[in-house]
């Protein structure tokens, strides 16, 4: 059964303080994993698809790579308006086109 | 702004009742997803269509249907509510799956509340 852990569930960054968050998976065959922003009662907003091991894309202050076996998402230098619940899914060759969603990870930076 | 549109953006209904989710994807997606997120059980997947017809099943019950009409507007259908039918429930759209950049882009979300 696929299965896709993110660690830590919360975490609590000041300003400026660069940290990364986790995102282990078991799938078979990956067709793709994707990150997701979610703010409070909003829906997610897609930041990247990532699709083989050692691949790596970056938007502003994020940069999410990939291994064969988990993923991470680095932010550097964070600013409070990053704080947000960041969600990883994975996308299986043998289970159609569906996301399976982490729990995600709950990102707060304060001033 | 995703391009996803949602209706309504509230439903508050007693248990027992039936109620209707509205979704049109983003100009020029075929294919619509419908995700169901409650706190204990973060985001799930519910059923997919792909230019009108039915392309994969998740953990959607039995009393829960959808469907997509030819102009490619989404109804998700859910019936006989139960308390544990609260959630947000979420449409997203897709260009085409098959294809490589097939990311799914996520509407603002229908909140249900079943008293």
């Amino acid at each position: 059964e696929d299965q896709v852990t993110q660690s830590p569930e919360a975490l609590r960054l000041q300003e400026g303080e660069s940290s990364s968050l986790n995102c282990s998976y078991t799938v078979s065959g990956l067709r793709g994993l994707f990150w997701y922003r979610q703010d409070p009662g909003k829906g997610p907003e897609f930041l990247f698809t990532l699709y083989s091991a050692g691949e790596e894309k970056e938007k502003e202050r994020l940069k999410a790579t990939l291994t064969k076996k988990e993923s991470f998402l680095h932010i550097t230098a964070p600013k409070p308006e990053d704080s947000a619940t960041y969600l990883c899914a994975v996308q299986a060759g043998n289970s159609g086109y569906a996301l399976n969603f982490g729990k995600g990870t709950s990102l707060l930076v304060t001033p | 702004d995703s391009g996803v549109t949602q209706t309504p953006k509230h439903l508050i209904t007693a248990t027992g009742q039936r109620v209707t989710l509205r979704c049109s994807p983003r100009s020029g997606d075929l294919s619509v997803y419908w995700y169901q997120q409650s706190l204990d059980q973060g985001l799930q997947f519910l059923i997919q269509y792909y230019n009108g017809e039915e392309r994969a099943k998740g953990n959607i019950l039995e009393r829960f249907s959808a469907q997509q009409f030819p102009d490619l507007h989404s109804e998700l259908n859910l019936s006989s509510l139960e308390l544990g039918d609260s959630a947000l429930y979420f449409c997203a759209s897709s260009v085409d799956p098959r294809g490589r950049d097939n990311e799914q882009f996520f509407g603002p979300g229908t909140r249900l509340t079943v008293l």
